[in-house]
C-alpha cells in the first residue's frame, strides 16, 4: 500500500458527459501529479500541484482540469468525454517538488462507451 | 527534452532464467533514476532507485546501477519467479521540479 487513495477504482459514462476522479496523497505529501495511462500512448504525466499551486503541465488536453485543495486532496475533472478518453488514471504524489520518490496510486479505470 | 528508451517487450523467460532489461536515458544534469513495477491489474509501485553516478538500487532481487558514462540504469535479476511477471517501467526525474519522465515500459512473462 503506497498511501496513496484513489476513488472510484472503475467508472463507466458515456460520451460527452462529465466525471471527476479524486486523490488523496500520502500524509504529509505535498506534491500531487496525475498520469494517464492507455493502450497506445503508455504512461503520460498530465498536471502537478505543489501545496494547492499548479507546478508543471504535461500533455492535459483542454477538456481536463484539476485542483488541488487546501487539505492536500486533488480532484481531476474530465469533460466532454470521447472514446479516446477511456484510460487508467493515476494519481501520486511526493514530499517535495520533483526530487523525491513518487508514489502512485492504484489508479481509476475509466471506460468511455 | 529528457526522455528514456527502454527494450521493447515482450520478454518472455522460464523460471529461474537471469533478467535484463535495457534502460538507457537523456537527461541533462543529474537526474534520478527509477525502475516501477505494474503487477497485473494493479498500479504502479516503486521497485528500486538511484540518485547519483554508480549507485546501486536493490529491492526483492532486482538490481540496477546509475551508470553515468554509458547513460545506462539496466535492471537484473539473477534468477526470476513466475511472480515476478509483470511490466517494468524505467524512470527519471530530471533536474529540477520536473516530474518523472517514464519510458514504454517492458512486459515481463515468467513461464514455469
Amino acid at each position: 500500500d503506497s498511501g496513496v487513495t484513489q476513488t472510484p477504482k472503475h467508472l463507466i459514462t458515456a460520451t460527452g458527459q462529465r466525471v471527476t476522479l479524486r486523490c488523496s496523497p500520502r500524509s504529509g505529501d505535498l506534491s500531487v501529479y496525475w498520469y494517464q495511462q492507455s493502450l497506445d500512448q503508455g504512461l503520460q504525466f498530465l498536471i502537478q500541484y505543489y501545496n494547492g499551486e499548479e507546478r508543471a503541465k504535461g500533455n492535459i488536453l483542454e477538456r481536463f482540469s484539476a485542483q488541488q485543495f487546501p487539505d492536500l486532496h486533488s480532484e481531476l475533472n474530465l469533460s466532454s468525454l470521447e472514446l479516446g478518453d477511456s484510460a487508467l488514471y493515476f494519481c501520486a504524489s511526493s514530499a517535495d517538488r520533483g526530487r523525491d520518490t513518487i508514489y502512485f496510486g492504484e489508479g481509476s479505470w475509466l471506460t468511455v462507451v | 527534452g529528457d526522455s528514456v528508451t527502454q527494450m521493447e517487450g515482450p520478454v518472455t523467460l522460464s523460471e529461474e532464467a537471469f533478467l535484463t532489461i535495457n534502460c538507457t536515458y537523456t537527461a541533462t544534469g543529474y537526474p534520478s533514476l527509477f525502475w516501477y513495477v505494474q503487477y497485473p491489474g494493479e498500479g504502479l509501485q516503486l521497485l528500486l532507485k538511484a540518485t547519483k553516478a554508480d549507485d546501486k538500487g536493490s529491492n526483492k532481487g532486482f538490481e540496477a546501477t546509475y551508470r553515468k558514462e554509458t547513460t545506462s540504469f539496466h535492471l537484473e535479476k539473477g534468477s526470476v519467479q513466475v511472480s515476478d511477471s509483470a511490466v517494468y517501467f524505467c524512470a527519471l526525474t530530471p533536474s529540477g521540479n520536473t516530474p518523472l519522465v517514464f519510458g514504454k515500459g517492458t512486459r515481463l512473462s515468467v513461464i514455469a
